[in-house]
């Protein structure tokens, strides 16, 4: 099965911060992976498919980048609406998301 | 507008069973595999199962094989899961998904959840 590792776990910034949050799959997945956002309560959004590809809506502060085994989800600059929890996901092989990474308000 | 309504979630006692729903619209429904995935209260996601548009493909992940069961009427537009012999490790906010046009294993929308106690 496929491991997804995300890093870090968690992260305090600041509004207007740029951000990166990364995810390592533990074999090559192509660029098949996948950018969630969740707040508190509520369901995950998809932000990024296919590795770099902005979900329909999605603010495009939000970019992706990577390909094989690291791939990135960057911030441009944080807005007061971002802090939640992002979870990275592989759909080379079947399903397997990352941990999660929690991104708090410094 | 993508709407799905999960409902059918409770407590149950360990070894018991239930039947989630979910209830989909504003799309096409068998044109899309549709899945459930769970959270644990204050952890991660874990995919539990995907059924194919039609219906003639089903995966589940390996800890809930042989006790889950995903189905779909595509005639109501609904997707089921039945859960037999819960286990405490079950507990979870359950979410149903909508696979992406692209391909079947991302998830473009999702359900708020039904949320499943096991406990005696």
């Amino acid at each position: 099965d496929i491991q997804m590792t995300q890093s870090p776990s968690s992260l305090s910034a600041s509004v207007g911060d740029r951000v990166t949050i990364t995810c390592r799959a533990s074999q090559s997945i192509s660029s098949y992976l996948n950018w969630y956002q969740q707040k508190p309560g509520k369901a995950p959004k998809l932000l990024i498919y296919a590795a770099s590809s902005l979900q329909s809506g999605v603010p495009s502060r939000f970019s992706g980048s990577g390909s094989g085994t690291d791939f990135t989800l960057t911030i441009s600059s944080l807005q007061p609406e971002d802090f939640a929890t992002y979870y990275c996901q592989q759909s080379y092989s079947r399903v397997a998301f990352g941990q999660g990474t929690k991104l708090e308000i410094k | 507008e993508v709407q799905l309504v999960e409902s059918g979630g409770g407590v149950v006692q360990p070894g018991g069973s239930l039947r989630l729903s979910c209830a989909a619209s504003g799309f096409t429904f068998d044109d899309y595999a549709m899945h459930w995935v769970r959270q644990a209260p204050g952890k991660g996601l874990e995919w539990v199962s995907l059924i194919s548009g039609d219906g003639g493909s089903t995966y589940y992940a390996d800890s809930v094989k042989g006790r889950f069961t995903i189905s779909r009427d595509n005639s109501k537009n609904s997707l089921y899961l039945q859960m037999n012999s819960l286990r405490t490790e079950d507990t979870a906010l359950y979410y149903c998904a909508k696979g992406q046009v692209t391909t079947d294993w991302d998830f473009d929308y999702w359900g708020q959840g039904t949320l499943v106690t096991v406990s005696s």
